[in-house]
């Protein structure tokens, strides 16, 4: 079972911030925190990842709480591109054979 | 960055036949592909765990004679489903590990799967 609680869907204007939440009460010391989205009818892609620090890179910045039991990850400038079911994924990660499972995501609408 | 290819990317088969999906690591070598199964409307579910020269690790639920998964190579993973009903008919989608930091999964753009 996924570890992870999302809202199942948003909506966001086209141009402001996207703030996607997650919740991960249960995760431990040594897992990681990822997001991945999947735009229709493709494979999922990578966004951000993380263990206790924030992140940023090209795409978004994810912000973990200091007690790593909730996450958010943020879309700064969000576009009709950006219309995706997002998934956000607690794993090990350390061995390649740590397998994603991935719960139902949460359906982000960007509104022109 | 890391590339995963799939092939084909549509598939139609009549019921009966056996439809085989190719997972191609492209710039680096995977000793563990993952794959899933997509119905519409709903998540991924993963299926099974390639691993290469050895047997796959199916998920409870998978029956490992339908979907049978040959892992030959470092950059490729094979599957195969077998006596297809449109029942199979689904999007699969694979993953592999580049294995660098943190282990970030590689997704592949999915072959659809559509059996009549």
């Amino acid at each position: 079972d996924a570890k992870t609680t999302q809202p199942p869907s948003m909506d966001c204007a086209e141009g402001r911030a996207a703030n996607l939440p997650c919740n991960h009460s249960t995760i431990s010391g040594n897992e990681y925190v990822y997001w991945y989205r999947q735009i229709h009818s493709q494979g999922p892609q990578y966004i951000i990842h993380g263990l206790k620090n924030n992140e940023t890179n090209e795409m978004a910045s994810l912000i973990i709480t200091e007690d790593r039991k909730s996450s958010t990850l943020i879309l700064p400038h969000a576009t009709l591109r950006d219309t995706a079911v997002y998934y956000c994924i607690v794993r090990v990660g350390r061995n390649r054979d740590d397998k994603i499972i991935f719960g139902k995501g949460t359906r982000l609408h960007i509104l022109p | 960055g890391a590339v995963v290819s799939q092939h084909p990317s549509r598939v139609i088969c009549k019921s009966g036949t056996s439809v085989k999906i190719e997972c191609r690591s492209l710039d680096f070598q995977a000793t563990t592909m993952f794959w899933y199964r997509q119905f519409p409307k709903q998540s991924l579910m993963l299926m099974a765990t390639s691993n290469e020269g050895s047997k796959a690790t199916y998920e409870q639920g998978v029956e490992k004679d339908k979907f049978l998964i040959n892992h030959a190579s470092l950059t490729l993973s094979t599957l195969t489903v077998t006596s297809a009903h449109p029942e199979d008919s689904s999007f699969y989608i694979c993953s592999a590990a580049r294995g660098t930091g943190a282990n970030v999964l590689t997704f592949g753009a999915g072959s659809r799967l559509t059996v009549l």
